[in-house]
């Protein structure tokens, strides 16, 4: 595609419900990275993946944050049992590589926990 | 730890004026930065970008400069106008081998009419 789509724009939920995020990245780049920002804040590394493995998940809060990605492509980023803690916005990147390449960023999720 | 920090969380410039955004890095062997530009309920856009073997790097209206010595990295914005309003982040990845960006907490533009 053109560039990083993500899915749902906007997100509300409750309290211990579980949430499931997408992200498209730009086709041909083998790197993905899932970030968090909180209002105000900059962006927090979450989980790393470079085709379909994810040597890098230190970043992910709690064992309710998991991630896959398939194809090469699509990825998707669950949260399980949500709290409000949780809220924030959820950017996707993707880069044609990992080693100092450009990271190019989606829209982003806005998730809201009530 | 490492970071990446700026020096003004706002800055208030005039249109017309150049824009002046500061970051300090504290990795000397950090070898790619980058200066992202995030619009409200947008993600982050890539503006420009250097390396660590150049000083200076311009683009359409925006230049870095990287200065190693003092760890010190600048977006200069010329002729700003009101579509520059943003927030600014600058990142820096590690040295080369590795992925991660480390970003800052980003500062405010404000353009004023």
């Amino acid at each position: 595609g053109a560039g990083v789509s993500q899915s749902p724009s906007n997100k509300v939920t409750e309290k211990g419900k579980d949430v499931e995020l997408r992200c498209d990245p730009i086709s041909g780049h083998t790197a993905l990275y899932w970030y968090r920002q909180s209002l105000g804040q900059g962006l927090e590394f979450l989980i790393y993946f470079q085709g379909n493995s994810a040597p890098d998940k230190s970043g992910l809060p709690s064992d309710r944050f998991s991630a896959e990605r398939t194809g090469g492509s699509v990825s998707t980023l669950t949260i399980q049992r949500t709290q409000q803690e949780d809220s924030a916005v959820y950017l996707c990147a993707s880069s044609l590589g990992p080693r100092g390449e450009t990271q190019y960023f989606g829209p982003g999720t806005r998730l809201l926990v009530l | 730890g490492e970071s990446v920090g700026l020096h003004l969380p706002t800055l208030s410039v005039q249109e017309g004026d150049n824009s002046i955004i500061n970051c300090a890095y504290s990795n000397s062997a950090s070898d790619y930065f980058i200066w992202y530009k995030q619009e409200s309920g947008k993600g982050p856009q890539f503006i420009i970008d250097i390396r660590s073997n150049m000083d200076k790097r311009q683009g359409q209206r925006v230049t870095v400069l990287l200065n190693k010595t003092v760890k010190h990295l600048s977006l200069q914005i010329a002729a700003t106008q009101p579509g520059d309003s943003a927030v600014y982040f600058c990142a820096e990845t590690l040295p080369s081998g590795t992925y991660k960006y480390i970003f800052g907490t980003g500062t405010r533009l404000k353009v004023l009419a």
